[in-house]
């Protein structure tokens, strides 16, 4: 199957902290990703996605950057707060395919 | 808009019995993706329902499978339960298949 990687297991960040989670990706043919956020006890939370078409997006204290040379997206949490501590998924999915694959998620605590 | 909902929330079975889970979707969203999660395999997909119809399939055993409703609503069933089916099951509803997909809270299924 395809395979969607994070290069850190866990990342601990000081609250007010901007944080940056990484993934790669290794098929060059996946053209939509998503993050998403799981806490304790709960399902996975879309967070923001973004399309092959672009490089940045941006959300709400959010920005997904993708770097196709290198299949290499990242996630960052601006002003990282204490509700932000879960762990973090990236997701890959071939357009028109629907079939998502998940990274084995970061792990984010963010110490007061 | 109530979001992607899954019954029951908790289940305990011993090994060989079988179990059905229960997946409603948001409404007017049609396709309805499963995944297994545990801590050692991460989020895996099992299988993808839109229009009634099986349109994905993930690398699972015949023991594992699902149906979609005409109102689709979908439901997944494991026979002949091993200890290694003990997961939290996820099922997650998209407008279309190339949406965004949102995630339910899961089902934690135990096996003993």
């Amino acid at each position: 199957g395809e395979s969607v990687g994070l290069h850190l297991p866990t990342l601990s960040v000081q609250e007010g902290d901007n944080s940056i989670i990484n993934c790669a990706y290794s098929n060059s043919a996946s053209d939509y990703f998503i993050w998403y956020k799981q806490e304790s006890g709960k399902g996975p939370q879309f967070i923001i996605d973004i399309r092959s078409n672009m490089d940045k997006r941006q959300g709400q204290r959010v920005t997904v950057l993708l770097n196709k040379t290198v299949k290499h997206l990242s996630l960052q949490i601006a002003a990282t707060q204490p509700g932000d501590s879960a762990v973090y998924f990236c997701a890959e999915n071939i357009y028109n395919f629907n079939k998502f694959y998940f990274g084995s998620g970061t792990k984010l605590n963010v110490k007061p | 808009k109530a979001g992607v909902t899954q019954t029951p929330r908790y289940l305990i079975k011993t090994r060989g019995q079988q179990v059905t889970l229960s997946c409603s979707p948001i409404s007017g969203h049609r396709s309805v993706s499963w995944y297994q999660q545990t801590p050692g395999q991460g989020l895996q997909f099992l299988f993808e329902y839109f229009s009634e119809t099986q349109r994905n399939k993930g690398n699972f055993p015949g023991r594992f499978s699902g149906r979609q409703f005409s109102n689709s609503r979908s439901e997944m069933n494991v026979s002949t339960l091993e200890l290694g089916d003990s997961a939290l099951y996820l099922c997650a509803s998209s407008r279309g298949r190339t949406d965004t997909q949102y995630f339910g809270p899961g089902t934690r299924l135990t096996v003993l």
